[in-house]
């Protein structure tokens, strides 16, 4: 299997909503990232987990709350998003924080 | 502070011909390159990396060269087919970033049949 699935595909959600975006997989890979893309910028990198510990928050706001459950799952919980939050939310995982990143297909959030 | 620059947003080839997209860096602690594909709403796809003990790196229609010296890497893609029209990001991991992808604004490439 390799492969980074990430559900839902899609989300719409209001500003006083909590919602989860969940990521897996079965690579035995031992460390899971969560980006953001806007249209036509690069990912930018939110927080990194390596061996199911965050290593990595890249200053993110408290409104996004990353979760690692096992190595093979990885959460990110939303609440009181902003508009601006809208955007493609990515998730990755390598074997190593050293080695090349897969990336899952990503969920199109949109924060009414 | 671009730490990763990919100078040219769009490129246009023919079917057939090769297609060269660029990418320069500036920070020395950089020690592992790779190249993405990313068709719209949809994630990266991983085509190629380098390490900075090479300089080039093939993988039958992509290689990538890696010029230390200059700071610069390259992604040939020979031949070119239409299905390549992507967008193209060169990224770099290495010194104190471990864990982290700096990543090029990206290139368009269109291939035309």
């Amino acid at each position: 299997d390799t492969e980074v699935t990430q559900t839902p595909k899609h989300l719409v959600m209001g500003m006083t909503n909590k919602k989860s975006l969940k990521c897996e997989q079965h690579m035995g890979h031992r460390a899971m990232y969560w980006y953001k893309q806007k249209a036509k910028k690069p990912p930018e990198l939110m927080f990194v987990y390596s061996y199911e510990k965050l290593s990595i928050n890249e200053s993110v706001p408290s409104r996004f709350s990353p979760e690692c459950p096992n190595s093979s799952l990885l959460n990110l919980h939303l609440h009181a998003l902003q508009p601006e939050d809208s955007a493609l939310y990515l998730c990755a995982s390598s074997q190593s924080s050293q080695h090349e990143q897969f990336f899952g297909p990503g969920t199109r959030l949109t924060v009414l | 502070d671009q730490q990763v620059k990919q100078n040219s947003p769009s490129l246009s080839v023919q079917e057939g011909r090769i297609s060269i997209l660029n990418c320069d860096y500036t920070n020395s602690m950089f020690d592992y390159f790779l190249w993405y594909k990313k068709y719209p709403a949809e994630g990266p796809t991983f085509l190629i990396s380098i390490s900075s003990i090479k300089d080039k790196n093939e993988d039958g229609r992509f290689t990538v060269f890696l010029n230390k010296s200059a700071k610069h890497l390259s992604l040939h893609i020979v031949p070119s087919q239409p299905g390549d029209s992507a967008v193209y990001f060169c990224a770099a991991i290495g010194g104190t970033s471990y864990g982290k992808l700096t990543f090029g604004q990206g290139t368009i490439l269109t291939v035309h049949p």
